[in-house]
């Protein structure tokens, strides 16, 4: 059993596109995440959720919209897509608060043409 | 502000040697630190992390890290490496005081036959 899953794992589509990601956890965790992996494989947080509340929200453009329909769920979705939010998102979940750790998704590799 | 470096964005290394990728942070506030790995087109899987405790860590498949407060490093070592060990590793701390986990922009780790 996948304990993060994302689906799509790959996702192409063209600039000014409105799409989503979706992200689920099966192991009871309390927090989910998103991270952007650049070409440069560089990680960086945009965005936690905690039991379905927003706690951390990085400098992201609000084209970006996370949505957590429950505590093992998390989505995002990407509003009029650029050629630059061309990366990986990798979705991720922790228990208490994350200091022990966090479990990853595969990513979904998005290309903005 | 937190951070972390590597030190080393490739090391290359011939099977069976040992390897040492370098790992430095900064924070004001106390931290938790771990390695992760991303293998080719994969999600990133915790390799190791230090919570407290002693100072040295080891992993399951003979990758050890030594937590060093004087010199705020977190040093990732192995005595002899394979070809299965090609991959991206990642030092990342998390703050105690917010569980957010910040990457360093990872060390790519080439074994050659």
């Amino acid at each position: 059993d996948t304990a993060v899953s994302q689906t799509p794992k790959y996702l192409v589509t063209q600039m000014g596109n409105d799409k989503s990601i979706k992200c689920e956890q099966n192991l009871g965790h309390d927090t989910m995440y998103w991270y952007k992996q650049d070409s440069k494989k560089f990680l960086k947080i945009m965005f936690s959720y905690n039991n379905k509340e927003l706690i951390i929200n990085e400098t992201v453009p609000n084209r970006f919209s996370p949505k957590s329909p429950d505590k093992a769920h998390l989505n995002l979705h990407i509003n009029s897509l650029e050629l630059g939010d061309s990366a990986v998102y990798f979705c991720a979940s922790s228990q208490d608060g994350g200091n022990y750790g966090y479990t990853f998704g595969s990513g979904t590799r998005l290309t903005v043409v | 502000a937190q951070s972390v470096t590597q030190l080393d964005s490739q090391v290359p290394v011939f099977e069976e040697a040992p390897v040492e990728l370098r790992c430095n942070y900064s924070s004001s506030v106390s931290v938790y630190l771990f390695w992760y790995v991303q293998y080719p087109n994969q999600g990133l899987q915790l390799l190791l992390k230090y919570l407290s405790g002693s100072t040295l860590v080891e992993s399951i498949n003979g990758f050890e890290a030594e937590f060093n407060k004087s010199q705020t490093s977190f040093h990732l070592r192995k005595p002899s490496v394979h070809i299965s060990d090609t991959a991206e590793y990642f030092c990342a701390v998390s703050l105690s005081n917010t569980g957010k986990l910040i990457f360093g922009q990872g060390t790519t780790l080439q074994v050659k036959p």
